[in-house]
């Protein structure tokens, strides 16, 4: 069974720091890899993709891949307490694999 | 990205009737999924709908209770069937588009 693993959390970090979330899956296969942010009482959204191995920036965002390690990253600078969601890390490889999510609290 | 739209956004039924969920999307796309999200919980695929095939469920789910209907490329539907308070959920329709997946804002449907 293909699984996608994280920290359920929840992970406080305050204001101005790093948040750093991680992923790892079981499908050597997989190609593509996504994470999602999720507020409370919406639907998920896709903030970032990441299909090669290394980093991958965007504003704030920086996803990481490392297929040998089956490891996906996701690092938030400067976090704000408007980024406070449920991060979740999607894989696919024959299909989309979702993790559990996880909680994170930016402290004002 | 694909814009994804949903009816209701939210209903309260009683035990025993069936709700049927809309999803219309704003391209044509070929796979669309259908989840569900329980309070506190991940997603689970409930699944996955074809245009012009039959829906491919995941373990735990079946027709009778949810069947799925996709008649054309930008539009689906499920229906939650003789429903109990355990089906209390946040319904989700998705589409993959160019490998990516979108979602839809949500179904809220409470049974009582």
């Amino acid at each position: 069974q293909k699984e996608v693993e994280q920290n359920s959390g929840p992970l406080s970090v305050p204001e101005g720091a790093i948040a750093s979330l991680n992923c790892t899956y079981s499908d050597r296969v997989s190609q593509s890899f996504f994470w999602y942010r999720q507020y409370s009482g919406k639907s998920p959204e896709l903030i970032m993709s990441i299909y090669s191995n290394g980093d991958k920036e965007d504003g704030r965002f920086t996803a990481q891949l490392n297929k040998a390690s089956q490891y996906v990253s996701l690092l938030i600078r400067d976090s704000q307490p408007s980024d406070s969601a449920t991060y979740l890390c999607a894989v696919y490889g024959q299909n989309f694999v979702f993790g559990p999510g996880t909680r994170l609290s930016v402290l004002p | 990205s694909a814009v994804i739209s949903q009816k209701p956004s939210r209903d309260i039924c009683q035990r025993g009737t069936s709700l049927t969920i809309q999803c219309q999307v704003d391209s044509q796309v070929t796979m669309m999924f259908w989840y569900r999200q329980q309070p506190g919980q991940s997603l689970t695929l409930i699944a996955t709908a074809n245009q012009g095939s039959e829906a491919t469920y995941e373990s735990g789910f079946v027709i009778d209770k949810f069947p799925i209907s996709r008649p054309n490329l930008t539009f689906s539907t499920l229906t939650v069937s003789n429903m109990s308070p355990e089906d209390s959920s946040i319904y989700l329709c998705s589409v993959d588009s160019y490998g990516e997946q979108y979602f839809g804002p949500g179904t809220r449907l409470t049974v009582t």
